[in-house]
C-alpha cells in the first residue's frame, strides 16, 4: 500500500497569494496517476488536476500540478476567495488507491 | 452524467444496510465505480471499486471483509452494503466514477455523488 503525506496540514494565506501544497508518496507512484482534489465544507470532492500534472475540465489554469516519483506539488498560483478548502492528493497507480490526509488552505 | 445517492440512514450497531449510487448520462456499464468513505471531521478513505459490466470488484484491505460492494447494471445502479454495522461505521460515504471508459483500472475519480450520511447509533 503507498501512503501519501500532504504539508502543511493548513496553510494560512491571504487572497491574491500563492499556495503550495505538497505531497509525498512512500513509494514511487506508477506512471504518475496522481490526482488532486478540492473539497468545501458541506460538498463532495471535485478534480483538478490527474496525471500529475493536467487540469480537469473546466479547472482555472491558477491551478497546476507538478512531480513525478513520489514528490508531488499543488500550486495555486493567486488565490480566489472560492479556493479556500481542504485539498486532497490520491495514488490511483497502485490497488488500494490511497489518498493523503488533506491541506486546509485557510484565510488569513 | 451524475451519480444519485440514496438517501442519509440511521442505524442501530449490528443491523444491516445497503445504500445506493444510481448513475445518468452515460454509458454506466463501462466505468469503474468507487466508494470513498469520509468519517465525520476526516479526510477522505477510499474502499473499493467496481466495474458494472462484468461485476470485477477491488477492496482495499481495510474494508475488505467488513463490506460488499455490488452493482445492478440493468438499473445503473452500484451498491455498498453492510450485514453488520458498527458504531465507527458513522459517515459520508461518496460514490464516484472512475474517468475513464472500458476495463482499465487506472483513473482518477470525475464525478461524484452528494454522498449518504449514515449513522450508527444505540
Amino acid at each position: 500500500e503507498i501512503w501519501l503525506t500532504q504539508s502543511p496540514a493548513t496553510l494560512s494565506l491571504s487572497p491574491g497569494e500563492r499556495a503550495t501544497l505538497s505531497c509525498w508518496a512512500s513509494q514511487s507512484v506508477t506512471s504518475s496517476y496522481l490526482a488532486w482534489y478540492q473539497q468545501k465544507p458541506g460538498q463532495a470532492p471535485r478534480l483538478l488536476i490527474y496525471g500529475a500534472s493536467s487540469r480537469a475540465t473546466g479547472i482555472p489554469d491558477r491551478f497546476s500540478g507538478s512531480g513525478s516519483g513520489t514528490d508531488f506539488t499543488l500550486t495555486i498560483s493567486r488565490l480566489e476567495p472560492e479556493d479556500f478548502a481542504v485539498y486532497y492528493c490520491q495514488q490511483y497507480g497502485g490497488s488500494p488507491w490511497t489518498f493523503g490526509q488533506g491541506t486546509k488552505v485557510g484565510i488569513k | 452524467v451524475q451519480l444519485v445517492q440514496s438517501g442519509a440512514e440511521v442505524k442501530k450497531p449490528g443491523e444491516s444496510l445497503k445504500i445506493s449510487c444510481k448513475g445518468s448520462g452515460y454509458s454506466f456499464n463501462n466505468y469503474w465505480i468507487g466508494w470513498v468513505r469520509q468519517m465525520p471531521g476526516k479526510g477522505l478513505e477510499w474502499m473499493g471499486i467496481i466495474y458494472p459490466g462484468d461485476s470485477d470488484t477491488r477492496y482495499s484491505p481495510s474494508f475488505q471483509g467488513h463490506v460488499t460492494i455490488s452493482a445492478d447494471k440493468s438499473i445503473s445502479t452500484a451498491y455498498l452494503q453492510w450485514s453488520s454495522l458498527k458504531a465507527s461505521d458513522t459517515g459520508m460515504y461518496y460514490c464516484a466514477r472512475q474517468s475513464g471508459a472500458g476495463g482499465y483500472l487506472y483513473y482518477p475519480m470525475d464525478v461524484w455523488g452528494k454522498g449518504t450520511t449514515v449513522t450508527v447509533s444505540s
